[in-house]
This record gives structure tokens, sequence and C-alpha cells, in this order.
């Protein structure tokens, strides 16, 4: 069955522009969750959704940064006003649920760099 | 504050040369040690879940064990095909996030 999608797979802009990156889960998967993923660094997790509850948005770095789902379904992660600090691999994952016996699949990521 | 640590940072392997990953945690109430492949330019492929202590899980020429402390990823004669990046990643209680190390880079040499 198809993983998860993310696009676009590459993005570069110029400092001070917005960008939206966006995610498919795998179908079926109550919660999806947003990573980044800086160069030599661990992987840090941004927002988290889980069904129609509230999402959690306590890893986002700045006000800049904000996300949506629709539903169980896409997700879009949206940088406002990026910076260079923005450049990353934005990872995104989805599970069956949250519950800490399901792992977590994630997709190919988008590549932001800003310029 | 949950943290990961994986080591060495870098390890260069010959073919069929079997070693050891290393990864430590201090994550309150673990409920979950994860480890991930991750090739080039991919996201993070799944491997292990771990739940306690003194378990050991395998898969082809892979095996991961944990302890109260830290987690082993053992690789038996490993093949060029098993060059990438390896995480290992907590989870605390129920939460549902998960603390990840920076990664090993793996590479093996034929």
């Amino acid at each position: 069955g198809a993983g998860v999608s993310q696009s676009p797979s590459n993005k570069v802009t110029e400092k001070g522009k917005d960008v939206e990156l966006r995610c498919d889960p795998i179908s079926g998967h109550t919660a999806l969750y947003w990573y980044r993923q800086r160069l030599g660094q661990g992987l840090e997790f941004l927002i988290y959704f889980q069904g129609n509850s509230a999402p959690d948005k306590s890893g986002l770095p700045s006000d800049r940064f904000s996300a949506e789902r629709t539903g169980e379904s896409v997700s879009t992660l949206t940088i406002q006003r990026t910076q260079q600090e923005d450049s990353a691999v934005y990872l995104c994952a989805s599970s069956l649920d949250a519950t800490s016996l399901n792992e977590q699949f994630f997709g190919p990521g988008t590549r932001l760099t800003v310029l | 504050e949950d943290q990961v640590t994986q080591s060495p940072e870098a390890l260069r392997l010959q073919e069929g040369e079997s070693s050891s990953l290393n990864c430590s945690y201090t994550v309150s109430g673990l409920r979950g040690l994860f480890w991930y492949r991750q090739d080039p330019g991919k996201g993070p492929e799944f491997l292990f879940t771990l739940y306690s202590a003194g378990e050991e899980k395998e898969k082809e020429r892979l095996k991961a064990t944990l302890t109260k402390k830290e987690s082993f990823l053992h690789i038996t004669a490993p093949k060029p095909e098993d060059s990438a990046t390896y995480l290992c990643a907590g989870r605390r209680g129920s939460n549902y996030k998960l603390t990840f190390g920076k990664g090993t880079l793996l590479t093996v040499n034929p």
C-alpha cells in the first residue's frame, strides 16, 4: 500500500517568503506528526495531530510556523517570513493512533533551502 | 529533559566485520525504544521497537537489545547495502513524542 507522501520534495525560497509544505499520511492513520531535521542534528518534534483533538503545537519554534490538518487526511505546514535558519528537511510521519504500541511511519521529507 | 545520545557518530566497517552501535538514553518512564534506518534523501524507515530491559529483536543481520540505560544495535557480517544512518529514539510514558538521537552514520566497504 501507499506510504506517507510529501510534497514538494525540494523547495528553494528567498528569505522573507512564505512556504507551504504538504503531507499525505497513510490511509487510516489517525495520528500525524511533523519533525524538522537540521544538518547534523537529531529530528526535532514540531507538531502532532490526533483525530479531531486539539493539536499539540508545543514543538513549533516560533509563531512563524503553523500547521493544519483536514480531518484525518492531508496536513500542511506553513512557514511565514522564512529565515535562513529554517533551512532543514521537514519530515512528516503517521501512525495508526498515538498509543505507544504503534510505530511512526515517515515520509521522504521536504528539503527546504532559504537563500 | 529527555535525552538520547548515540555513539559513535560515524563508523566504517569492512564487509563481514561485525560491530555494535550504542544508544544511551535518559527518558523518564521509557515506553518504547525505537530504531530507524535512514538512507540519504529518504525518510527514516522503522526497524525495531523494544519495550523492556532484556528484550531482543532480530531482523536479518541486525539485532537490537535493551538495558535500563542503553540499547545496542548489533550488526553481524554487514554488507555494503547496510550502509545508512541508524537513528535511535525514546518515547516517554504515554506521550506520543519521540526524542531522537543524532544518529550513527554506518559505511560498509566491500
